[in-house]
């Protein structure tokens, strides 16, 4: 199967740590990306790979991969970090093809 | 600076045909992937299709299986847009479409680059 799954909803009190999952057959052989989304606002790359964060990104954010399961773990969670994050991976079925996980809602208490 | 800008919002009649753009600038828009992403009221993100504007040929472009014959994406790169189409719409096409540049990796597939969307609404 090329889709992938995420925990729908989780809250971090300010300064601590989160880490969101998303979990997939392909993963197993290839890694995620990770978008944050704000309110009425268009997606934003927050990482990619095996260790690549986008310039402008704070290194609070953080990713990993272990077997079919990929995180994003957010360390010292600050107020603007609540979003919607959603992870993207290759679609197995199809040359070029790619999947997005369904989100997870990240609050900030 | 890389910059994705996106047609303005469109209302429309179930039926009507519709092409909304994409027009990249600050980069080689020939040299990059562009993918259309659909996000209805309220959901998430999917991940419609892609095409590369650097070639011309019928392999340019891909759609995931539930979005082909739905829509068309193209691109010129004489213009530096890319497309997405609609010969019929339908009351559940009411979305907001975002385009996003494919990145350059090792292997890696990222979207680094996002257009600020355009809202399709189509109702009778």
């Amino acid at each position: 199967s090329s889709e992938l799954t995420q925990g729908p909803a989780v809250s971090v009190a300010v300064g601590q740590t989160v880490r969101i999952t998303c979990q997939g057959d392909s993963l197993r052989a290839f890694y995620a990306s990770w978008y944050q989304q704000k309110p009425g606002q268009a997606p934003v790359l927050v990482f990619y790979g095996k260790d690549n964060r986008p310039s402008g990104i704070p290194d609070r954010f953080s990713g990993s991969t272990s077997g079919n399961t990929a995180s994003l773990t957010i360390t010292g969670a600050q107020a603007e970090d609540e979003a919607d994050y959603y992870c993207n991976s290759r679609d197995t079925s199809g040359d070029h093809l790619e999947v997005f996980g369904p989100g997870t809602k990240v609050t900030v208490l | 600076d890389v910059q994705l800008v996106q047609s303005g919002a469109e209302m429309k009649k179930p039926g009507d045909s519709l092409k909304i753009f994409c027009k990249g600038s600050g980069y080689t828009f020939a040299n990059y992937w562009i993918a259309w992403v659909r996000q209805m009221p309220g959901r998430g993100l999917e991940w419609m299709g892609i095409v590369y504007p650097g070639d011309s040929g019928e392999f340019n472009t891909r759609y995931r299986p539930s979005f082909r014959g739905q829509v068309t994406i193209s691109a010129d790169k004489s213009t530096g847009a890319a497309y997405l189409q609609w010969s019929s719409l339908k009351a559940s096409d009411t979305a907001m479409y975002y385009c996003a540049r494919r990145g350059l990796g090792f292997g890696d597939l990222f979207l680094d680059y996002w257009g600020q969307g355009t809202l399709v609404t189509v109702s009778s």
